[in-house]
């Protein structure tokens, strides 16, 4: 089984639709973040927590909101989506050892 | 504050030939320099990764990397491309608490036989 899981892995919406990306992981690690990348920019950082209290704001975190529910899961939520929020996430966690493990995406599409 | 950035967005090799992917990077710090490899439809996988300690690091599948302070590089390279090392490359930069993490807009490598 996959250390980092997300769900679903794709996703069409409407416009103003509210929605919730899961990241679930097995590898025990306190450190979670959620990336999106865009064709051309990269990887940029949303929002990341390094524990169930810790939550901290990344480069883009405007129109997102996270939840950390336990330590193995940290959830991305769009309030009311928006089609510039069209995108591959990724979830990835870490052990303070500066080695990041990536979940294999959710492609997120809104209309 | 850090930053790295990628030069070439596409880079096209030979099967056998060199292959050098190149990254610059900016940090205020000492920093910590990182390159992954993602496959289609697959998350990120780290290569390797340089946090202070020998210059010239090796990674898997015999790729390495070479930190030069004086160039502000770390520059990603590997002898001989094989058909399998087709994928888009990121190099990444964070602080040395490891909170954050920047990251290029990657390299897509073509390997042509």
């Amino acid at each position: 089984d996959a250390d980092v899981t997300q769900t679903p892995r794709n996703r069409i919406t409407k416009t103003g639709k509210r929605i919730m990306l899961e990241c679930s992981q097995t590898k025990g690690h306190d450190r979670m973040y959620w990336y999106r990348q865009d064709p051309g920019l990269g990887l940029r950082l949303i929002y990341y927590s390094f524990d169930v209290k810790d939550i901290n704001k990344g480069e883009i975190s405007d129109g997102y909101s996270v939840s950390r529910q336990a330590q193995a899961k940290f959830s991305l939520s769009l309030e009311s989506a928006i089609p510039n929020q069209t995108a591959l996430y990724f979830c990835a966690t870490g052990d303070g050892s500066y080695e990041q493990y990536f979940g294999p995406g959710t492609r997120l599409t809104v209309t | 504050a850090q930053s790295v950035t990628q030069l070439g967005s596409h880079v096209s090799v030979s099967e056998g030939a060199l292959v050098l992917l190149r990254c610059n990077y900016s940090s205020s710090v000492p920093p910590y320099l990182f390159w992954y490899v993602q496959y289609p439809n697959q998350g990120l996988q780290l290569l390797l990764k340089y946090t202070s300690a020998a210059t010239l690091v090796k990674g898997i599948n015999g790729f390495e990397a070479e930190f030069k302070k004086s160039e502000t590089s770390f520059h990603l390279t590997k002898p001989s491309a094989h058909m399998s090392d087709a994928a888009e490359y990121f190099c990444a930069v964070s602080d040395r608490g490891g909170n954050q993490f920047y990251f290029g807009t990657g390299t897509s490598l073509t390997v042509i036989p």
